[in-house]
């Protein structure tokens, strides 16, 4: 069963283009849900991240639109830049209780901008 | 400050042999989560470490067991391999009073033929 769904499998946009990559989750114990940002060879990487008492953050050229009603979620990478071409993942975590937290990744996003 | 480090970087296993892979939490960190990420797949969450004990743990078979040192490190073992336990395992720390913020290292790549 997969709790996070995550589109479009892979994405092409030209430089300074809008990259927007959407989730949507079926738990609604979810309580924090990252992005994280994942280069071939390398661990991923925390991007951004939001809790669902806010509809929206911006850090820089990254942004994160959040819908509780709908329980979906995107990122918005504005600008987008050659070195931002990678494999983004979203994410949702639930406290399992005593501050124990597991991540549900989505399937992942491959990213590709061209010049 | 160093992050979280892995060892090895690669590893090959033929089917039945058992491995054992290492991580280092970034400096500070008390808990170690471990996660298997298979090819074009996200990461799946394998188990979680705090204080030496299994806190949690994912949809995955007996085979697959682990341990915290003292020193907040920690080891991922898996017995018996299967042709289907080739994947990337990553190593996450985190705090744990905040271990929704968890940190991933490099991982490393088994492959089981």
């Amino acid at each position: 069963q997969q709790q996070v769904k995550q589109s479009p499998q892979s994405l092409i946009v030209q430089k300074g283009g809008i990259s927007i990559i959407n989730c949507a989750y079926e738990n609604t114990a979810f309580d924090y849900f990252p992005w994280y940002q994942q280069f071939p060879g390398k661990g991923p990487a925390l991007l951004i991240a939001i809790r669902p008492d806010v509809s929206e953050k911006k850090e820089g050229r990254f942004t994160i639109s959040f819908n509780k009603s709908a329980k979906q979620f995107s990122l918005h990478i504005m600008d987008s830049q050659p070195g931002d071409s990678a494999t983004y993942f979203c994410a949702a975590t639930l406290n399992s209780g005593a501050g124990s937290y597991q991540l549900t990744f989505g399937k992942g996003t491959k990213l590709s901008v061209i010049p | 400050d160093a992050g979280v480090t892995q060892s090895p970087t690669h590893l090959i296993k033929t089917r039945g042999q058992q491995v054992t892979l290492r991580c280092s939490p970034k400096s500070g960190h008390d808990t170690v989560s471990w996660y298997q990420q298979a090819l074009g797949q996200g990461p799946q969450f394998i188990f979680q470490y705090y204080e030496e004990e299994e806190r949690q743990r994912g949809n995955f078979p007996d085979r697959f067991s682990g341990h915290q040192f003292p020193n907040y490190s920690s080891e991922l073992n898996v017995n018996a391999l299967l042709l289907g336990d080739s994947a990337l395992y990553l190593c996450a720390s985190s705090f744990l009073d905040s271990t929704d913020t968890q940190y991933f290292g490099p991982g490393t790549r088994l492959t089981v033929l």
